[in-house]
């Protein structure tokens, strides 16, 4: 592995199914977030973690939830998914304890429709 | 609070030309600023990054940004451009030693024709 890995890299889901995107750096960086992508929108942060055993809720956090049990792996869950949940994910780590502070590297991003 | 308003959602260029992507920010305090570059159906990459030293900052593939406080700016040039420039480009703006406060422009889309 080599920065940040994303899985799947896309997926179709029904509607009220529930989903796991993945994600894992091998950076050690202490940082990671988890963003969506929409026409028009930008990148909008979802939910974000500054150190293991933490996270914070983003800017459009409703309808998701993380957790970060060690440093490589940041988890975004949709408990029960909705149309308007269809988007491109990205996840991003960065590395607060260095001059790269406020930096980030992102993965490849999970395309999802949800029909 | 911090933004960042990227003003033109699409811009097109003939190759060989020069490129102009403009950005303005606003922010409370000192800011970092960086510009993303997206190729299409891939992940974003950093093309460079102001952080309070020299603000004229200089990228990779021949691109530069200068940091213009006076004017909130920081458009982003490249003297020539080449048809694999074509891709969408973010505008971001942070605060200083704030790890979790990136906040992006809606981006612009650079067409380079031949």
């Amino acid at each position: 592995i080599a920065g940040i890995t994303q899985a799947p890299t896309s997926q179709i889901l029904a509607a009220g199914r529930r989903m796991t995107l993945r994600c894992t750096q091998d950076m050690r960086h202490n940082a990671m977030y988890w963003y969506r992508q929409d026409l028009g929108l930008g990148l909008r942060l979802i939910h974000y973690s500054n150190t293991a055993g933490t996270t914070g809720k983003g800017e459009v956090p409703d309808g998701y939830s993380v957790s970060r049990a060690n440093t490589d792996d940041f988890p975004l869950t949709l408990a029960s998914a909705v149309p308007s949940q269809t988007s491109v994910y990205f996840c991003a780590s960065s590395d607060s304890r260095t001059s790269l502070r406020n930096e980030q590297f992102f993965g490849p991003g999970t395309r999802l429709t949800v029909l | 609070a911090q933004s960042v308003t990227q003003l033109d959602s699409h811009v097109s260029v003939s190759e060989g030309t020069p490129v102009l992507l403009r950005c303005n920010y606003s922010s409370s305090y000192s800011p970092s600023l960086f510009w993303y570059v997206q190729h299409p159906n891939k992940g974003l990459q950093l093309l460079l990054k102001y952080t309070s030293a020299a603000t004229l900052v200089k990228g990779i593939n021949g691109f530069e940004a200068e940091f213009k406080k006076s004017e909130t700016s920081f458009h982003l040039t490249k003297p020539s451009a080449h048809m694999s420039d074509a891709a969408e480009y973010f505008c971001v703006v942070s605060i200083v030693g704030t790890a979790s406060k990136l906040t992006f422009g809606t981006g612009t889309r650079l067409q380079v024709t031949l």
